[in-house]
């Protein structure tokens, strides 16, 4: 069975922060990853996607991906408090549908 | 670009009733995902389309679920009979196929069953 492992928190952080999320996923097959994040009562928004093994910088937010650990991470730089929500990390082995994980909780103090 | 459309965005019925969704996605995208959210969780993959064509379907999917596409447009979730473990965010997310086939959500549908 795929399984996404995401840390439930939540993880809270001081304004001007870095905030790190970080995922894990147990089907090697596994060539998608995706970081949504979700306010509440709201549906997911993309955040960022990766493909390869490395780095990936997006303005504020960097996905990191290590295949070989089977290993996904999500850094926000200069977290402010409108960042404060959950973010959900998502595989797909390829063209294919998601899964999820349960999302980790970000709460970032003024 | 106006987005994924949902409707309607609550429903509230009680149990044994039929619902049904709709859902308009991007106008470009040819795929089309639907999939389900309840408190705490993330969302549960149930079916998705190609065009017309129903390819997968999720074994969370019973079979009083019922989803259609039958222009390659907008879709449909029907569930029949309700009950009230089927109280949950009813997602609907699209995407084109031959991109990165990135799913962009539509704002949800929840569904409350007394």
């Amino acid at each position: 069975q795929k399984e996404v492992e995401q840390n439930s928190g939540p993880l809270s952080v001081p304004e001007g922060a870095i905030a790190s999320l970080n995922c894990t996923y147990s089907d090697r097959g596994s060539q998608s990853f995706f970081w949504y994040r979700q306010y509440s009562g709201k549906s997911p928004e993309l955040i960022m996607f990766i493909y390869s093994n490395g780095d990936k910088e997006d303005g504020r937010f960097t996905a990191q991906l290590n295949k070989a650990s089977q290993y996904v991470s999500l850094l926000i730089r200069d977290s402010q408090p409108s960042d404060s929500a959950t973010y959900l990390c998502a595989v797909a082995p390829g063209y294919s549908t998601l899964t999820f994980g349960k999302g980790t909780m970000l709460l970032v103090s003024p | 670009d106006t987005g994924v459309s949902q409707n309607p965005r609550h429903k509230i019925t009680k149990r044994g009733q039929n619902v049904t969704f709709r859902c308009d996605p991007i106008s470009e995208h040819n795929r089309l995902y639907w999939y389900r959210q309840t408190l705490g969780q993330g969302p549960e993959f149930l079916t998705y389309f190609q065009n017309e064509a129903q390819l997968e379907k999720s074994r969370l999917l019973s079979d009083r679920f019922s989803a259609e596409r039958p222009k390659g447009s907008f879709s449909t979730l029907e569930i029949q009979r309700t009950e009230q473990g089927d109280s949950a965010m009813y997602l609907c997310a699209s995407s084109a196929q031959g991109s990165t086939d990135t799913q962009y959500f539509g704002p949800g549908t929840r569904l409350t069953v007394l």
